[in-house]
């Protein structure tokens, strides 16, 4: 059974940090992982995707990087703004595509 | 954003009675999932959806059934809702095209039942 977990639970950082949010899990045979943001009380918005294939993605101030071999993932967060703060969570998608598992999230709190 | 919409938003319900939860998206995406989301377990699987008609189980699927009838409509009905029910329901839609699979997710119900 895929487990990931996201460590640390929580986090707060002053503005203008760079920052690294970790994913693990533990069966290295994934399809894909996925990050998301979370707004308190909306939904979740779709960050970057990486395929199995693929070492890292970027998009603009993110950059998420993959090693499957030791089952981690990383999302790296540049200069960081008061409006990155939120939950940040990621999905592994293993077993036969449409079994996908979250993390339980990382809270981050950027301090103007 | 990815034209998903879920009503009702929040709804406050009785133990023992039916309710019934929609999601409707406007992308043409084949897969349609259902998600619980509750403090200290992240997001769940309850039941997930690759076709009209063609539905399949999570991993927390006791008390639900699903329904699609239509690409755009995927519903999921409580049979008769318990305390252990409440919770923020989310639905979410991905298509295999390029084969990434990648996951977009509608604004959430929050069901309380009392």
């Amino acid at each position: 059974k895929q487990e990931v977990t996201q460590i640390p639970a929580a986090l707060s950082v002053p503005e203008g940090e760079n920052l690294v949010l970790n994913c693990s899990f533990t069966d290295s045979a994934i399809y894909n992982l996925q990050w998301f943001r979370q707004d308190p009380g909306k939904g979740l918005t779709s960050l970057l995707l990486i395929q199995s294939s693929q070492r890292e993605q970027t998009s603009g101030r993110l950059n998420a990087s993959l090693d499957k071999s030791s089952g981690r993932s990383t999302l790296y967060i540049a200069a960081s703004q008061p409006g990155d703060s939120a939950t940040y969570l990621c999905a592994v998608r293993s077993g036969g595509y449409q079994k996908v598992t979250f993390g339980t999230g990382t809270k981050l709190q950027v301090i103007p | 954003d990815a034209g998903i919409t879920q009503s009702p938003r929040h709804k406050v319900t009785e133990t023992g009675t039916p309710v019934t939860l929609r999601c409707h998206q406007t992308e043409n995406h084949r897969y349609m999932y259902w998600y619980r989301q509750d403090p200290g377990h992240g997001l769940r699987l309850i039941h997930y959806s690759y076709g009209v008609k063609d539905t399949d189980k999570g991993e927390v699927s006791d008390g639900y059934s699903v329904s699609r009838s239509k690409t755009e409509d995927f519903l999921l009905t409580l049979e008769s809702a318990t305390s252990s029910q409440t919770s923020v329901y989310f639905c979410a839609i991905s298509d295999p095209q390029g084969s990434s699979y990648e996951q977009y997710f509608g604004p959430g119900t929050r069901l309380t039942v009392t």
